[in-house]
């Protein structure tokens, strides 16, 4: 049901660096609309991690870093950190279904 | 700090109704569009419902429209969803959240309630 295409899973160990892709289309993330990006830990409400495609709100720590490309978005976390296992979402808007749209999920685990 | 509080879950029989609630403080409510948002336990999130600051316009997923119904009471900084006709795939957690206005922001959603529990059983 999901536009927007996530990996499931993406894994590594502290310090590590790792990324997440985003995939939409021409009517979304193409239009071009903007991608943001929200973190879910365990048992939680998401969380605005970035907007704006590469934007972080205050209090975000500036190992988290976004980008777009075309019909993708990627999130990006350096020096990963037992406390970043969490699931990661990123969302849009799309022309076409007039809707804000999400991604499918991607789940970050530290090994 | 800005908090968004929802209640009104709880368990309904399929073909019923509920009115979720969603109590907002400490920022101008009536400045913000205000969304719902659903996620089946275990499952992704999916946007519901929005409506702008004064309530003149309104926004549904197809999944939903026909059967749901956004609204505000700004004097009580209060977002309402009015769910009739539930299904058994209508069973979520339900958030609140506030799209942004932060500069360059998007349509984006910078705050989020708890989250509540609907569950649509017989």
């Amino acid at each position: 049901q999901s536009v927007l295409t996530q990996p499931p899973s993406v894994s590594g160990a502290p310090g590590q660096r790792v990324t997440i892709s985003c995939t939409g289309s021409s009517s979304n993330i193409g239009a071009p609309y903007d991608v943001n990006w929200y973190q879910q830990l365990p048992g939680t409400a998401p969380k605005l991690l970035v907007y704006s495609n590469s934007n972080r709100p205050s209090g975000v720590p500036d190992r988290f870093s976004g980008s777009k490309s075309g019909t993708s978005g990627s999130l990006a976390i350096s020096g990963l950190q037992p406390e970043d296992e969490a699931d990661y979402y990123c969302q849009s808007h799309d022309s076409s279904l007039r809707a804000y749209v999400f991604g499918t999920g991607t789940k970050v685990t530290v090994l | 700090e800005v908090q968004l509080v929802e209640s009104g879950g709880g368990l309904v029989q399929p073909g019923g109704s509920l009115r979720l609630s969603c109590a907002a403080s400490t920022f101008t409510f009536s400045a913000y569009w205000m969304h719902w948002v659903r996620q089946v336990p275990g499952k992704g999130l999916e946007w519901v419902s929005s409506l702008n600051g004064d309530g003149s316009a309104t926004r549904y997923a197809d999944s939903v429209k026909g059967r749901f119904t956004i609204s505000r009471d700004n004097a009580r900084n209060t977002v309402f969803l009015q769910m009739t006709s539930l299904r058994a795939d209508d069973t979520a957690v339900y958030y609140c959240a506030r799209e942004s206005r932060l500069p360059v922001a998007e349509k984006v959603f910078d705050y989020w309630g708890q989250g509540t529990l609907v569950t649509v059983s017989s």
